[in-house]
């Protein structure tokens, strides 16, 4: 079954200990996404990844580090979490661009993240 | 910029009644939409997505929606709604890189409208 992956679904833990929050999809997908969502503000795009070692800002990436070493895994990485990244975060993956097509992203079911 | 106004924040509808949810984009050219739902705990799900051609759009789970070049509207529509309809309902367009200087395409959202469904 085509699917997107994250782990862990649920962590609370404090502000300033490291964390990762893994994303592995299957589909082969070369572009990858992270995002957040927040009450009133949709979902925001923190960095996104469109092949191995490629990568790049979205729109909010102030506090967050990406990495993409294999093609399934996009990994995001919050170095010294604070109270304000309290959120929930998606993952998301989509073939690479036609000329003519535009791929829709699929995506994971989420992370509840809270920073105490 | 590039940009998705879902007006309502908030919407409750009697199951078996008609159901509409508005969307308006901002995009200088043939905008590329889309429209996913997020059930509670899941992630989301395409719902139904406008490229070009046909500007009444079917969808999964009995939704459609009417693209309107002159109104900039992109809205959701169910003939009778169910139960299971109950969730957030996000509006999305695809913006070309050339419109936001990145390195490809990327999704803009809106901010989404909750969904309640009364027995």
């Amino acid at each position: 079954e085509a699917q997107v992956t994250q782990n862990p679904r649920y962590l609370i833990t404090v502000t300033g200990k490291k964390l990762t929050v893994t994303c592995s999809q299957n589909m082969n997908h070369e572009y990858m996404s992270w995002y957040r969502q927040d009450p009133g503000l949709g979902l925001r795009q923190i960095y996104y990844s469109m092949n191995v070692e490629v990568t790049d800002k979205g729109d909010v990436p102030e506090g967050y580090k990406v990495s993409r070493k294999e093609k399934r895994n996009f990994p995001l990485i919050l170095e010294s979490p604070s109270p304000n990244q309290t959120s929930l975060y998606f993952c998301a993956s989509r073939a690479k661009e036609g000329q003519e097509d535009r791929q829709p992203q699929h995506f994971g079911d989420g992370t509840r993240l809270s920073i105490l | 910029a590039q940009s998705v106004t879902q007006p309502d924040i908030h919407i409750t509808v009697s199951e078996g009644a008609s159901l509409e949810l508005r969307c308006n984009y901002s995009y200088g050219a043939t905008p590329y939409l889309f429209w996913y739902v997020q059930s509670p705990g899941q992630g989301l799900q395409l719902l139904l997505k406008y490229f070009s051609g046909d500007t009444l759009v079917q969808g999964i789970k009995g939704f459609e929606a009417e693209f309107k070049r002159s109104q900039s509207s992109f809205n959701l529509r169910k003939p009778s709604v169910h139960w299971s309809d109950a969730a957030e309902y996000f509006c999305a367009v695809d913006t070309p890189r050339l419109y936001y200087g990145g390195a490809t395409n990327k999704l803009i959202f809106g901010t989404g409208t909750l969904l309640a469904v009364q027995p």
